[in-house]
């Protein structure tokens, strides 16, 4: 059974780009939230997306955002970056909104410079 | 006050130990506890899920949830290397986000 796949794995980018980062979750799993790592801050929550819908928002900026496709596969998208935004990016997958816990992908590390 | 708080470490043990891994929280709406271990460079890994207050064990892992204290541990019996990680301790109520702690991270050395 495949895992959660993000692509990609790295990435550097310039201040004041933007980027797309993509999470396909487990088979059957209809529930996608992201979360961001870094290592002063721990895991934060960006947002939970469940059936294509917006369930959860964190307290990030408006320029993450995300979206959710009929087939469960999620992007987010990060507009204007900024250094602060350096960080590991993590999508996690599960049949019905985390009750059994959620399934991490390996992440995208993201440096901006 | 953080809503979940947790042994900051690094904990350093030697191979065949009892770790005691602690976290406390504020919200005593949360009922489902979860411990994520993760290595360097991967994504967190679901180690153990509670709901409500009670044990749980598998295999050399048991997990604890005392929800009248707000408390929740994880112990590993017989520690090996392959323990050493950083462990993550979660918690949410049905349809919310779940609510990490900062991590302690482990080295269990031989």
């Amino acid at each position: 059974k495949a895992g959660v796949t993000q692509t990609p794995r790295y990435l550097i980018k310039t201040r004041g780009q933007q980027v797309t980062l993509s999470c396909s979750p487990i088979s059957g799993h209809r529930s996608v939230s992201w979360y961001q790592q870094t290592p002063g801050q721990g895991l934060q929550f960006l947002f939970e997306y469940f059936s294509e819908t917006q369930r959860n928002k964190g307290n990030f900026p408006g320029r993450f955002s995300g979206r959710q496709f009929s087939n469960s596969r999620s992007e987010m998208n990060v507009s204007t970056l900024e250094l602060g935004d350096s960080a590991l990016y993590l999508c996690a997958s599960s049949p019905d909104r985390g009750r059994d816990g959620y399934t991490f992908g390996s992440g995208t590390r993201l440096t901006v410079v | 006050q953080k809503e979940v708080e947790q042994d900051p470490g690094p904990l350093s043990v030697p191979e065949g130990a009892i770790v005691s891994l602690n976290c406390t929280y504020s919200n005593s709406a949360f009922q489902y506890f979860m411990w994520y271990r993760q290595y360097s460079r991967k994504g967190p890994e679901l180690l153990m899920y509670t709901y409500s207050s009670g044990n749980k064990e598998d295999g050399r892992f048991t997990a604890q949830v005392d929800k009248s204290s707000k408390y929740i541990s994880l112990f590993i019996r017989d520690s090996q290397p392959s323990d050493s990680a950083t462990y993550l301790c979660a918690m949410t109520n049905y349809g919310q986000n779940f609510v990490f702690g900062p991590g302690t991270r482990l080295s269990v050395l031989p």
